[in-house]
């Protein structure tokens, strides 16, 4: 079992740039959720994807837009990147009904 | 909002105890979660309580208050490799679901065990 995997592992980014990160989920899992975590933060909830659909959002702007595939993985996108959007972004799945969350590694963004 | 406490930062010896503290102020409950996180990896998952009392896993224990808003964590016989941030997070009972799955996590308490 892979667990959760996300790539890419590290990205360097302009400001005003767009970004798409990607997730793939534990095997057996189907929802996803985002977080972003700058140094020295605990994790920031970004949204949570099920059956390919939003289900909850955390309070980020618009230009934090996310997708779901059949096959559960999910990409986060970010548009008119910031200096302020530096940071890891972690992807976490479980199946839906269980408390227990899975990270993955994360993917470092930096914004120049 | 939603506040979740936790202190920056403490130092313990090894083979020693150590407890980690959180506090919470939050809209709903609906469980507490202990993460560990090395620097530049995930979180990885400690612990879960969703009842007041404590919970033990092997050398990690945790344990929760809901009518005081608080939980700690226990590391007993700390090792070299328990260095690490340590993460309190509420799970909020929002969502189509009920039973939701947004996390909302404090700033992390950064242990260091020294010999």
């Amino acid at each position: 079992d892979a667990g959760v995997t996300q790539s890419p592992t590290h990205l360097i980014k302009t400001r005003g740039q767009q970004v798409t990160l990607r997730c793939s989920p534990k095997s057996g899992h189907d929802t996803v959720s985002w977080y972003q975590q700058a140094l020295g933060q605990g994790p920031q909830f970004i949204f949570q994807y099920y059956e390919e659909e939003e289900r909850q959002r955390g309070n980020f702007p618009d230009r934090f837009s996310g997708h779901q595939f059949p096959n559960y993985s999910s990409e986060l996108n970010v548009n008119a990147l910031l200096l302020g959007d530096s940071a890891l972004y972690l992807c976490a799945s479980r199946s839906d009904g269980s408390y227990e969350q899975y990270f993955g590694p994360g993917t470092r963004l930096t914004v120049t | 909002g939603q506040n979740i406490d936790q202190p920056t930062e403490m130092t313990a010896t090894e083979g020693a105890i150590v407890q980690i503290n959180c506090t919470y102020q939050t809209s709903g409950f609906n469980g507490l979660f202990w993460y560990q996180q090395h620097a530049g990896e995930a979180p990885t998952f400690l612990s879960y309580n969703v009842l007041d009392g404590l919970e033990e896993k092997g050398r990690f224990s945790s344990f929760l208050s809901r009518s005081k808003g608080y939980s700690y964590l226990l590391l007993k016989e700390l090792q070299m490799k328990d260095s690490a941030s340590y993460l309190c997070a509420v799970r909020l009972p929002e969502g189509l679901t009920g039973g939701g799955n947004k996390l909302t996590f404090g700033t992390g308490t950064q242990l260091k065990v020294e010999l």
